[in-house]
């Protein structure tokens, strides 16, 4: 079965400290795309980074960097310095190859940044 | 802003009733995706077009039917509204059909409220 699991449903943070939001996928198939997408409460859908299952080293973009540890299927995605506007929902996604095209996601974690 | 733009933003209708959203993908992008976002069920995939052809198609009921036309943009006609058909509907768009690093960028959504 292809699934994404995100276990913390919500998480409260400092701001300027970092935040680690969890994220584990199970699929069969060995070529797939891990994506984090963050959505605040005007409702749109932004996509922040991306992760290859054959790429060598983890992305990073800005502030946000994911942490690939494929052994263990995570993909757990770090803010470092978080600000206030990273308060958001965030959703863990996975593309499968086999899926052609469809993307699932996970049920995603609210992200509060107290000042 | 990611590009794509989607029309209305909000959407008041009766049961019964059928409703069309519209969504222009961004600039040279072939693909188009269609996602609904309720809250009990999360984020679905609904169904692709790619370069006007329908590519892959998800949990999409059947009073629901969608078309890409020739200038690439793509309409989401949704019939017999139910109560439960309210929900956000997202448009995204992607350069290409398919591949696992194909990310996808989403447009603002329409919220689509059922009374």
């Amino acid at each position: 079965a292809q699934k994404i699991t995100q276990t913390q449903p919500g998480m409260f943070v400092q701001e300027k400290e970092a935040v680690t939001l969890d994220c584990t996928y199970d699929t069969s198939d060995p070529s797939y795309g891990l994506f984090w997408y963050k959505q605040p409460s005007s409702g749109e859908m932004i996509f922040l980074i991306y992760q290859g299952s054959y790429d060598q080293q983890n992305a990073t973009e800005g502030r946000y960097s994911l942490n690939f540890q494929k052994a263990r299927k995570s993909a757990n995605l770090v803010i470092s310095a978080s600000q206030l506007g990273d308060s958001a929902m965030y959703f863990c996604a996975m593309r499968p190859d086999s899926s052609a095209s469809k993307i699932i996601f996970g049920s995603g974690t609210r992200l509060s940044i107290r000042p | 802003d990611s590009g794509v733009t989607q029309t209305p933003k909000h959407l008041i209708t009766a049961t019964g009733q059928r409703v069309t959203l519209r969504c222009s993908p961004r600039s040279g992008d072939l693909s188009v995706y269609w996602y609904q976002q309720s809250l009990d069920q999360g984020l679905q995939f609904l169904i692709q077009y790619y370069n006007g052809e329908e590519r892959a198609k998800g949990n999409i009921l059947e009073r629901f039917s969608a078309q890409q036309f020739p200038d690439l943009h793509s309409e989401l006609n949704l019939s017999s509204l139910e109560l439960g058909d309210s929900a956000l509907y997202f448009c995204a768009s992607s350069p290409r059909g398919s591949g696992s690093s194909n990310e996808q960028y989403f447009g603002p959504g329409t919220r689509l409220t059922v009374t």
